[in-house]
């Protein structure tokens, strides 16, 4: 199956600060990434959407402004949490596919961050 | 109504037995269907993919589809205990690329 790698894959910070994630997809060309936010026994939560060259779309309540995403080629997409707090401290995945249509995802191993 | 539901578990089996889990989705036009196995504090990982009615076998594992009835399910036979997991159910959405997931339903096998 395709790779995707992240990076870091934890993340220890002050509140106040921000962090970078990347995401990479190793061995195929990745039109479309997806990130996710995963908090303890719960399940994936979609927050956006990104396509090579092109704006993210956010989920309904993700804050764009809060949670910046660049796709800047067909292999990297990252997520910057900006002005980290506390409630930031979550696990996230990324996953990526080539955007055939019914294709699946394949996911990062994730980055859990935790937000002094 | 949630897009995707599971039944929430947690399911307890003994090794070697047969773990059923079930997945219902409400989009009627949804066109393929995925079960991923995710382990405590890591990320999902793709078992099966299945796109038709009916059947589809890889190892100990038989995804069932029945579009009709908007069901989907998951066998593992000879349960072990390194299948003690987490499944979600997702279902990939008619307009666009996105999966929908379910909640997922948490597998311990007992030795």
């Amino acid at each position: 199956g395709a790779v995707v790698s992240q990076h870091p894959s934890w993340v220890i910070c002050k509140s106040g600060t921000s962090v970078k994630i990347e995401c990479r997809s190793l061995d195929f060309q990745a039109t479309t990434m997806f990130w996710y936010r995963q908090f303890p026994k719960q399940s994936l939560m979609l927050m956006a959407t990104s396509n090579e060259g092109s704006k993210a779309t956010y989920e309904q309540g993700v804050e764009k402004d809060k949670f910046l995403i660049n796709h800047a080629s067909l292999t990297l997409s990252t997520l910057t949490v900006t002005s980290a707090h506390p409630e930031d401290s979550s696990f996230y995945i990324c996953s990526a596919n080539s955007g055939r249509a019914q294709e699946t995802q394949y996911f990062g191993p994730g980055t859990r961050l935790l937000v002094l | 109504q949630k897009e995707v539901e599971q039944n929430s578990g947690p399911l307890s089996v003994p090794e070697g037995a047969i773990a059923s889990l079930n997945c219902t989705y409400s989009d009627r036009v949804s066109q393929s269907f995925f079960w991923y196995r995710q382990y405590s504090g890591k990320s999902p990982e793709l078992i099966m993919s299945i796109y038709s009615n009916g059947d589809k076998e890889d190892g100990r594992f038989t995804a069932q589809l029945n579009k009709a009835s908007q069901y989907v399910s998951l066998l593992i036979r000879d349960s072990q205990p390194s299948d003690s997991a987490t499944y979600l159910c997702a279902v990939g959405r008619s307009n666009d690329y996105k999966l929908s997931f379910g909640a997922g339903t948490t597998v311990t096998v007992r030795a």
